[in-house]
């Protein structure tokens, strides 16, 4: 079985630009997480769907954050515009369900803003 | 912080040894999940255990509940260098839809 696959794995962006990650679940799950990590801490939640309706995106900030599932499948988390703390890596997960599953992540995206 | 606070903040043990981790958050539950993640890398889930559950077993891996003391440990028996990686609980609230994961425990096997 496929795992989530992210992409790009890295990115380099100077502050005030913008940029969007891309993440494909694994097929049939039909819960989606975008979590922000920064170096040295967990991951937070930014925000979750279910199929193609957003669950919760209570810590998702909206002033510059965005985030669609077109067709309830691939997820794409946009920034725009960037600033100094929003360097982190940005990781997708992926579940059958809701809360109460298991979730799969993906390999993340490392996001350097300069 | 919300939920989700490991201690010890680091660990270094030897090879052979066990390895113990714990979990402290603050509001009532659904489920408890525990993570690994090696460095540079994406998590890989561990275990699940709901709030109705005191303990579960996985190969080498022991997690129990104290849902009146609101926290969690978990035990990696006769360790390997390859478990060197972050741990990290996360907590799935009774109410609502949050996921709240925890600061992490980094584990270091020395051989």
């Amino acid at each position: 079985e496929a795992g989530v696959a992210q992409s790009p794995r890295y990115k380099i962006i100077e502050k005030r630009q913008s940029v969007a990650f891309w993440c494909n679940p694994i097929s049939g799950h039909a819960t989606l997480y975008w979590y922000q990590q920064i170096l040295g801490q967990g991951p937070k939640l930014l925000i979750q769907f279910q199929n193609n309706g957003v669950v919760d995106d209570s810590q998702l900030p909206k002033d510059r954050f965005s985030a669609e599932r077109l067709k309830g499948v691939d997820s794409t988390l946009k920034i725009q515009p960037a600033k100094l703390e929003d360097s982190a890596v940005y990781l997708c997960a992926s579940s059958l369900g809701g809360r109460t599953y298991e979730q799969y992540f993906g390999p993340g995206t490392r996001l350097t803003v300069t | 912080s919300q939920q989700g606070e490991e201690d010890p903040q680091a660990l270094s043990i030897q090879e052979g040894e066990n390895a113990t981790m714990n979990c402290s958050y603050k509001t009532s539950i659904n489920n408890l999940q525990w993570y690994r993640q090696n460095s540079g890398r994406g998590l890989v889930h561990l275990i699940l255990i709901r709030s109705n559950e005191r303990e579960k077993h996985s190969g080498r891996l022991r997690v129990t509940l104290d849902t009146s003391k609101k926290s969690s440990s978990l035990l990696i028996t006769a360790s390997r260098a390859a478990d060197t990686a972050s741990y990290f609980c996360a907590t799935a609230l009774d109410t609502g839809n949050q996921f709240y994961f925890g600061t992490g425990t980094s584990l270091t096997v020395i051989p």
